[in-house]
């Protein structure tokens, strides 16, 4: 059983068009963190949201942490084949540890 | 700084053979985390150290995995023996401990075993 899922699972769009990735859980975490992975390599950061309700943007990127701290969106304004990739949010519970769980993934393919 | 470094980047062996696989952290970050990627079950924790110590080893698959550190700057994954179903990429990460730190990820090793 997956600790966070995301959808949907595979999202394939023509460039230029707008689009939204969900991260859901039942379970409350302390901070939650957005990867994008590109193939043959590791995740890399994009972005790390802490406060319920805080939106962050980045660039043609805005995140949102839900109120209640379980779930989270990843929006993608007027995508680029560059933004092609595995998309990964990962959440910190509020145990102390700081090991994250990661959620499912949204595989996102934009078409030039 | 060149990142968290992994070796090897493939790897290819025999079922029933010994496998170890390496990483070595950002210079300064205390927590480090081996990760496994499959199509199936996505990116699974395996096993986690803060300052060299192991904290939760409750993700490895079986006795036949171990892992150490043992120091501050290198860390090893052994499969032994390796079965077909190990096959996946492993991922090294390194952070500073606390919740809100973001990992830095290898490039992964990418094992197969036949």
């Amino acid at each position: 059983t997956q600790l966070l899922e995301q959808s949907p699972q595979f999202l394939s769009i023509q460039e230029g068009e707008n689009l939204t990735v969900y991260c859901n859980s039942s379970s409350v975490f302390s901070s939650l963190q957005w990867y994008r992975q590109e193939p043959g390599e590791g995740p890399v950061l994009l972005v790390t949201v802490v406060t319920g309700g805080e939106v962050k943007k980045l660039k043609r990127l805005t995140f949102q942490f839900g109120d209640a701290r379980k779930d989270s969106s990843l929006h993608i304004t007027a995508a680029q084949p560059g933004d092609t990739g595995l998309y990964l949010c990962a959440g910190a519970r509020q145990t102390g540890a700081n090991n994250l769980f990661f959620g499912t993934g949204t595989r996102l393919t934009v078409i030039p | 700084d060149a990142g968290v470094i992994q070796s090897p980047r493939h790897e290819v062996t025999e079922m029933g053979q010994e496998v170890t696989l390496r990483c070595k952290p950002i210079s300064g970050h205390n927590s480090l985390f081996w990760y496994r990627q499959t199509m199936m079950r996505g990116l699974e924790l395996l096993i986690y150290f803060n300052n060299n110590v192991p904290i939760d080893d409750s993700g490895m698959p079986e006795d036949r995995f171990s892992a150490k550190m043992p120091n501050a700057s290198f860390s090893t994954l052994k499969i032994q023996p390796s079965e077909p179903r190990d096959s996946a990429v492993y991922f090294c990460a390194s952070s500073f401990s606390g919740r809100n730190y973001g990992y830095t990820f290898g490039s992964g090793t990418r094992l197969t075993v036949v």
